[in-house]
């Protein structure tokens, strides 16, 4: 399917167990990211990757880490679940980086809930 | 560090009337771009429109438009014409560099019969 996928849409996980988000697209996109959206704050970023291998930190990425070895894929890992981890994920893509008018495209998201 | 403040949580606007959210940002920088996105209670994020920095215009997408004011900094959404459809949240977000979002809480918009 073209476009951007997330998988699985729905996860339920305990505290401590690893948990692995996983993030596709089909554009070929440069810039992929990661998002958490809870009640109260809209929607936060994680991590980004402007290609493959290149990845930084957003502004909330304490327990997850990210890797990025193929453009397409784009998954999250949170090492060892806590419950504040407890949130909407979203996927996102675009084809530049630069400051001119891209927009992100985003994925359907998972929900996450930490036990 | 880049701000968005969106101060209307909710938002009642009967169908066929006009309606404007509210959004106020904060960044220090010359270059920016400010987007709104739509979440519908499906989840999915939607993007509405774009106004860039530079942009002497106000943004315009069909029912969309951006009122833009610089120097106050805000970015306002004005959707006319309102249908049932309109029905969600709507996020106001601004372009720290290299696309990376920052976004506001969100207003949610209910449109009446």
């Amino acid at each position: 399917d073209a476009g951007i996928t997330q998988s699985p849409r729905y996860k339920i996980t305990e505290t401590g167990r690893q948990v692995t988000l996983m993030c596709h697209q089909t554009w070929s996109h440069s810039y992929m990211f990661w998002y958490r959206q809870d009640l109260g704050h809209g929607l936060r970023l994680i991590y980004y990757s402007a290609a493959a291998d290149i990845t930084d930190k957003g502004e909330v990425p304490d327990g997850y880490v990210v890797s990025r070895s193929k453009t397409e894929n784009f998954p999250l890992t949170l090492e060892s679940a806590t419950r504040s981890q407890t949130s909407v994920y979203f996927c996102a893509s675009s084809e530049s980086g630069s400051s001119s008018y891209n927009e992100q495209f985003f994925g359907p998201g998972t929900r996450l809930t930490v036990l | 560090a880049q701000k968005i403040t969106q101060t209307q949580p909710g938002m009642f606007v009967q169908e066929k009337e006009a309606v404007t959210l509210d959004c106020t940002y904060d960044t220090s920088d010359q270059s920016y771009g400010l987007f709104w996105y739509k979440q519908p209670s499906s989840g999915e994020m939607i993007f509405l429109i774009y106004q860039g920095s530079y942009d002497e215009q106000n943004a315009t997408e069909g029912r969309y438009s951006l009122n833009f004011q610089k120097a106050r900094k805000s970015a306002n959404l004005v959707i006319s014409a309102s249908q049932l459809g309109d029905s969600a949240m709507y996020f106001c977000a601004i372009d720290t560099g290299f696309q990376k979002l920052v976004f506001g809480t969100g207003t949610r918009l209910l449109v009446s019969p």
